[in-house]
């Protein structure tokens, strides 16, 4: 089974809705990471959490790292077209690597 | 500095045959990986380097895979005997040692017919 689980799987919105993408352990996270990648290209960072409670924000996008440290979201405010894409959590779970979910496919159609 | 480069974005190759793959990492990045990414996945890591040295590989290295670094900047990472299920993309990331983030390259995607 997957360490992370990511949900939904896929979701498709209207332009200007808002959305949150979850992403869920079995183990307790010690740095979770949201990447963005455009279908066939590399992921583009977006934000990393660390502490419990944890929330940051960037621009429409804010991530939240809940206080025990097994959940994190993903916030979309008045979502664009520029939104759209594939949405990875990754766990950094020490010796140098990640293990991310499955991912989140996003649509957004004006 | 330009970010992680990867090298070449597509190859396409007949089964059987041996592909070579390039990353050039940041340049003050200690730490080099290499993930595999199928349609649909998430990247499963393949194996990381401090410096030169190859610290872990994961079981989905099989005997056909090899990467170095061999000056501790840029890494290969070559394929032997190519099967239809390397069909994926092949992503180089690189960070401090003290892991204060990853970041990726455009990948390499590989196609084998």
């Amino acid at each position: 089974s997957q360490e992370l689980e990511q949900s939904p799987q896929s979701l498709i919105v209207q332009e200007g809705k808002n959305l949150t993408i979850n992403c869920t352990s079995s183990k307790t996270l010690y740095g979770l990471y949201w990447y963005k990648q455009k279908y066939g290209e590399g992921l583009i960072f977006l934000m990393m959490l660390q502490k419990g409670g944890e929330e940051k924000s960037h621009e429409k996008i804010t991530a939240k790292l809940d206080e025990k440290k097994q959940q994190s979201s993903l916030h979309i405010t008045a979502s664009q077209p520029s939104h759209a894409g594939i949405y990875l959590c990754g766990a950094d779970r020490g010796g140098g690597k990640l293990t991310f979910g499955q991912g989140t496919i996003l649509t957004v159609h004006p | 500095d330009t970010g992680v480069s990867q090298d070449p974005r597509h190859k396409i190759t007949k089964r059987g045959q041996n592909v070579t793959f390039r990353c050039d990492p940041i340049s003050e990045h200690n730490r080099l990986y290499w993930y595999r990414q199928t349609l649909g996945q998430g990247p499963e890591f393949l194996t990381y380097f401090q410096n030169e040295a190859q610290l872990e590989k994961s079981r989905l290295l099989s005997d056909r895979f090899s990467a170095e670094r061999p000056k501790g900047s840029f890494s290969t990472l070559e394929i032997q005997r190519t099967e239809q299920g390397d069909s994926a993309m092949y992503l180089c990331a690189s960070s401090l040692v003290s892991g204060s983030g990853y970041t990726f390259g455009s990948g390499t995607r590989l196609t084998v017919v």
